[in-house]
């Protein structure tokens, strides 16, 4: 069971916005932040979003990440068939002694 | 280009002993932190340790802890795992991956990943 709590399953069809939450707690999401990473299945994981909202060269603006106590989110718009992926969230955690900790992940199956 | 690519897994049987590699470049290797990151088959992400730049600081999963060793050599731009007393629970598909400025959980790049399989 993870530290951080996603859906494991997510779906929407091309052009259009889907979200994927990330709950967690007062010592990670709630005082740290939260990056995300897109996993297509067979490949090593992607840097998609860092430090609750910013995203890396090369990523498109139709992603974008937000944060609300502790909680965070995904929000994908434009829905393409290349976003199907497994999307993960993480953070540090205070209350352990140096822990990060991620998400269960996400599937994303674009319809 | 930023290339982090990792070697040394395999077969390995429970209780016995592996050391992962992983060689770095296209970056100043001695002015990152990096990580090890491991993927259990059909699984999610699961971070496995943390060392800054310089070796100074060094954080473990509770789940490795006191049987994995993290280390680095910046004269040879290279990152090492080494892991004993392996269990069935370690197979994994293991990653290096950097974070830059010390910003815990952010992992810029990744490499590929080397599988490490325990079993008898």
């Amino acid at each position: 069971q993870s530290v951080l709590t996603q859906p494991p399953s997510a779906s929407g069809t091309p052009g259009q916005r889907v979200t994927i939450s990330c709950s967690g707690s007062n010592s990670n999401i709630g005082s740290n932040y939260v990056h995300w990473y897109q996993q297509v299945p067979g490949t090593a994981p992607k840097f998609l979003i860092y430090r609750n909202y910013l995203r890396p060269s090369g990523v498109p603006d139709r992603f974008s990440g937000s944060k609300s106590g502790t909680s965070a989110s995904l929000a994908i718009s434009g829905l393409r068939s290349e976003d199907e992926a497994v999307y993960y969230c993480a953070a540090w955690d205070d209350s352990l002694s140096g822990h990060v900790v991620f998400g269960g992940g996400t599937k994303l199956t674009v319809l | 280009e930023v290339q982090l690519v990792e070697s040394g897994g395999g077969l390995v049987k429970p209780g016995g002993s592996l050391r992962l590699s992983c060689a770095a470049s296209g970056f100043t290797f001695s002015s990152y932190s990096m990580n090890w990151v491991r993927q259990a088959p059909g699984k999610g992400l699961e971070w496995v340790s943390f060392i800054s730049s310089s070796s100074s600081y060094i954080y473990y999963a509770d789940s490795v802890k006191g049987r994995f060793t993290i280390s680095r050599d910046n004269a040879k731009n290279s990152l090492f795992l080494q892991m004993h007393s392996l269990r069935a629970e370690d197979t994994a598909v293991y990653y290096c991956a950097r974070t830059p400025a010390g910003n815990f959980g952010e992992f810029d790049y990744w490499g590929q990943g080397t599988l490490v399989t325990v079993s008898s």
